[in-house]
């Protein structure tokens, strides 16, 4: 069973600080694993996705990497605002017959403080 | 164009009483999920639909839930006798359906669903 795991749980930074969230993964025959955003009381907006064969995407001041051998995903913000606060879920969409179904990290809570 | 849409935004109910969350999604869209976001299982996969099958339904929690999609579009969640573990985000997602590797799903702003 796919597990994924999210570090830190909390993390709070000041303004302009870059940044790197961290998420894991227990089963490495994956599509694709995907960055969200999730906002208080709001749905999930997806950030970046990065194919299974590939290594990094970037989005401005986002850049994720992939290493789908050692199971590791890191998310890179760069300079980042009080208006990047919220909470950011790492997800992986699983290979073979799982038809696309997304299982996902805890999340970490970003707090950015000017 | 317009995004996913669900209705109600939030529902509080009774114990024991049924209830019914619904799910539009973008159009043209055959994919359709259906999650469960709660304190201390965070984001659960619940039902897929391919047009108005649905081919994995592995993450039904019990017989009480069960989902429809009708005309390749709307889709109901229905949940029978509720219980207070029942108290959750139900998020939904749609998406192309054409290729796995990139196919991005996309999701509505969720039923806060509260029994009581």
């Amino acid at each position: 069973k796919q597990e994924v795991t999210q570090i830190p749980a909390a993390l709070s930074v000041p303004e302009g600080e870059n940044l790197v969230l961290n998420c894991s993964f227990t089963d490495s025959a994956i599509y694709n694993l995907q960055w969200f955003r999730q906002d208080p009381g709001k749905g999930l907006t997806s950030l970046l996705l990065i194919q299974s064969s590939q290594r990094e995407q970037t989005s401005g001041r986002l850049n994720a990497s992939l290493d789908k051998s050692s199971g590791r995903s890191t998310l890179y913000i760069a300079a980042s605002q009080p208006g990047d606060s919220a909470t950011y879920l790492c997800a992986v969409k699983a290979g073979g017959t799982s038809y696309g179904k997304l299982t996902f990290g805890q999340g970490t809570i970003l707090t950015v403080h000017p | 164009g317009a995004g996913v849409s669900q209705s109600p935004s939030n529902k509080v109910t009774e114990k024991g009483k049924d209830v019914e969350l619904r799910c539009d999604p973008i159009s043209g869209h055959t994919a359709l999920y259906w999650y469960r976001q709660s304190l201390g299982q965070g984001l659960e996969f619940l039902i897929y639909f391919q047009g108005n099958s649905a081919p994995d339904k592995s993450g039904l929690p019990s017989d009480r839930f069960s989902a429809e999609r009708t005309g390749g579009s709307v889709s109901t969640l229905t949940i029978q006798r509720t219980q207070q573990e029942d108290s959750a985000v139900y998020l939904c997602a749609s998406s192309s359906g054409l290729r796995i590797g990139t196919d991005t799903q996309y999701f509505g702003p969720g039923t806060r669903l509260t029994v009581l």
